[in-house]
């Protein structure tokens, strides 16, 4: 039974701010939250990490409630580019590492 | 290039050929998956290696299934008697010890298998 929820695709135009949001109503207090992208013919690439609040890096930021029930991936002024699937894994728990569980994920298209 | 390399990119075999794709880790990396994908789904999971020792195997991973890592270096996994089912990617990723949560993996670019 998957453990997030996402919604399968999104449209978006260059320039604007794209925000995907996933569920994971499951989330136990040692897991994070992670974020992949997999561009097509390529292997998923990591993209953010995060376990409260927000989390800012040079791609995207993380929006985490005090609930910790789902997360909000943004990406700021998207280009033609950003177009891939974004993934929000199953939360990690800090014990564990060692396998990575995908769910169908987002594709985002970023159209002209 | 220091990122982890896949071999071949493309493979097209007769339904019931055995087929062997390679996988070249990050070299300082002592973890390796393999996982698979199919049209339209994330990755699954197959197997870990922490350098030469297999730790984990999915149940996807059925008995047609194999894999190693001689000497904890690069990788190999077999299937034997190809199934029309098989056809997927199949992505090989590294990681350092220990895991990193995630954000340590390094995924190649993939075999993609056609089972005909």
């Amino acid at each position: 039974l998957a453990k997030t929820t996402q919604p399968i695709s999104m449209d978006s135009y260059e320039g604007q701010e794209v925000n995907i949001t996933c569920s994971h109503n499951n989330i136990a207090t040692n897991d994070y939250i992670t974020w992949y992208q997999q561009f097509p013919s390529q292997g998923p690439r990591f993209i953010i990490q995060g376990y409260k609040t927000k989390v800012t890096n040079e791609v995207a930021s993380l929006f985490i409630p005090a609930d910790r029930k789902s997360s909000t991936l943004s990406l700021p002024r998207v280009s033609l580019s950003d177009t891939a699937v974004y993934y929000c894994l199953d939360p990690i728990s800090s014990g564990s590492a060692r396998q990575l569980t995908f769910g169908s994920g987002t594709q985002l298209t970023v159209l002209p | 290039d220091t990122g982890v390399s896949q071999d071949p990119r493309h493979k097209i075999t007769k339904r019931g050929q055995n087929v062997t794709f390679r996988c070249d880790p990050i070299s300082e990396h002592n973890r390796l998956y393999w996982y698979r994908q199919t049209l339209g789904q994330g990755p699954e999971f197959l197997t870990y290696f922490q350098n030469e020792a297999q730790l984990e195997k999915s149940r996807l991973l059925s008995d047609r299934f194999s894999a190693e890592r001689p000497k904890g270096s690069f990788s190999t996994l077999e299937i034997q008697r190809t199934e029309q089912g098989d056809s997927a990617m199949y992505l090989c990723a590294s990681s350092p010890s220990p895991g990193g949560l995630g954000y340590g993996y390094t995924f190649g670019s993939g075999t993609r298998l056609t089972v005909v």
